[in-house]
Parts: C-alpha cells; structure tokens; sequence
C-alpha cells in the first residue's frame, strides 16, 4: 500500500533562516512524486514534480530533490509569505490518483 | 489561479441532506478528480472521472456518487449526509487520464452538515 510520511509536522523559521521538509514514501513504482502549497482554506497550488531518484527541479526560493525513498523541499532564505502547508504526495505505477501526506505547516517569522 | 472552478463555495446544511457540488476543470482538461480533505485525514481520493467515463475509484462511499457531463464539468452528489462529512471538498484536472501529469486544483467547497 502507498505511504506518504512527512516530516516535521510543523516548523517555525526565522525570516531568512534556510531548512529543508521531509517526505518519505512507499509505493510500488513511483510513476511521479508532486509537491504542493496549500494556504488556509484554499485549494493546493501546485509546485514540482519529480519522476526519479536524482533529479532536482527549483523555483524562486524552493529547491525540490528526490532518492529512491524520500523527497526533500529546500528553503533558502525564506520570507513571511513561504508561510503555507507544504503536502507531498506520490502517484504509483497503475494510479490515477496522486496519495498525499498530511503536510508540513511552515511559519516564517519576520 | 489554477483555472479549475467549484461552486459553491461553501455550503450549510443539515444531517440527512443532499447536496451537490460543481467543478469545472481548466480548458482543454479531459480527466477531472474529486478528493475531501477533513482536519483528521489529509486529503483523500474520492473518485476520477476521464472525458465522461468513470476511470478510478478511491475511498468513496455509497451515498456519494459522481458523473461528467459532455461539456467536461462534474459533479458531486452526496445524499443522507453524516455530521462526519463536513470537510472541505477539492476537484482537480488534468490533460491525461493515466500518466503522470499534476493536477491543478481548485478552491474547494467547504461543506457544514449541522
């Protein structure tokens, strides 16, 4: 069965201050693993995606990677407004459906 | 903006009810998905539906059900509602049926069972 686990659960950032969230999986034949930023209340807004091990993809301050059996999400030099629930989720080999995780919540301090 | 619409935005009604919720997916999207994300579980996959037909099924109960119409809109039924399916209820699009593409959501329709 696919399995999304992402770590920590929630984090708590000085403006400026670099980190990276976690997202291990399971899952039988990784046809893609998705990143996603989803505001309070609002739907996700779509990120990266990455379809196998080594490959990165970055988009402003967000560098996404990708190992066999984890995704990381690095953020450098983080503003306020990256505060946001970060979910990671997996689509296996003869899945439509994307299985997400419950997401990281990241609060950016000024 | 993903492009992908849901109305109505936010629903009120009370247990034993039916409601139905609306999506509209981006222009030329032919697959269109349907999840519910409550505070407990993250967000689940409900069912999909591929240019009118029904493609995959997720952990989606019988009282609720789902169809595309020739236009590509879809729509959500849900009837005999439980205090338990208040949540917020997400449609998402996609090109394709089955390859590994993204899915775009849309702003999801937050439903209260009372």
């Amino acid at each position: 069965e696919d399995q999304v686990t992402q770590s920590p659960e929630a984090l708590r950032l000085q403006e400026g201050e670099s980190s990276s969230l976690n997202c291990s999986y399971t899952v039988s034949g990784l046809r893609g693993l998705f990143w996603y930023r989803q505001d309070p209340g609002k739907g996700p807004e779509f990120l990266f995606t990455l379809y196998s091990a080594g490959e990165e993809k970055e988009k402003e301050r967000l560098k996404a990677t990708l190992t066999k059996k984890e995704s990381f999400l690095h953020i450098t030099a983080p503003k306020p407004e990256d505060s946001a629930t970060y979910l990671c989720a997996v689509q296996g080999t003869g899945a439509n459906n994307l299985f997400f995780g419950t997401g990281t919540r990241l609060t950016v301090i000024p | 903006d993903s492009g992908v619409t849901q109305t109505p935005k936010h629903l009120i009604t009370a247990t034993g009810q039916r409601v139905t919720l609306r999506c509209s997916p981006r222009s030329g999207d032919l697959s269109v998905y349907w999840y519910q994300q409550s505070l407990d579980q993250g967000l689940q996959f409900l069912i999909q539906y591929y240019n009118g037909e029904e493609r995959a099924k997720g952990n989606i109960l019988e009282r609720f059900s789902a169809q595309q119409f020739p236009d590509l809109h879809s729509e959500l039924n849900l009837s005999s509602l439980e205090l338990g399916d208040s949540a917020l209820y997400f449609c998402a699009s996609s090109p394709h049926g089955t390859h590994s593409y993204e899915q775009y959501f849309g702003p999801g329709t937050r439903l209260t069972v009372t």
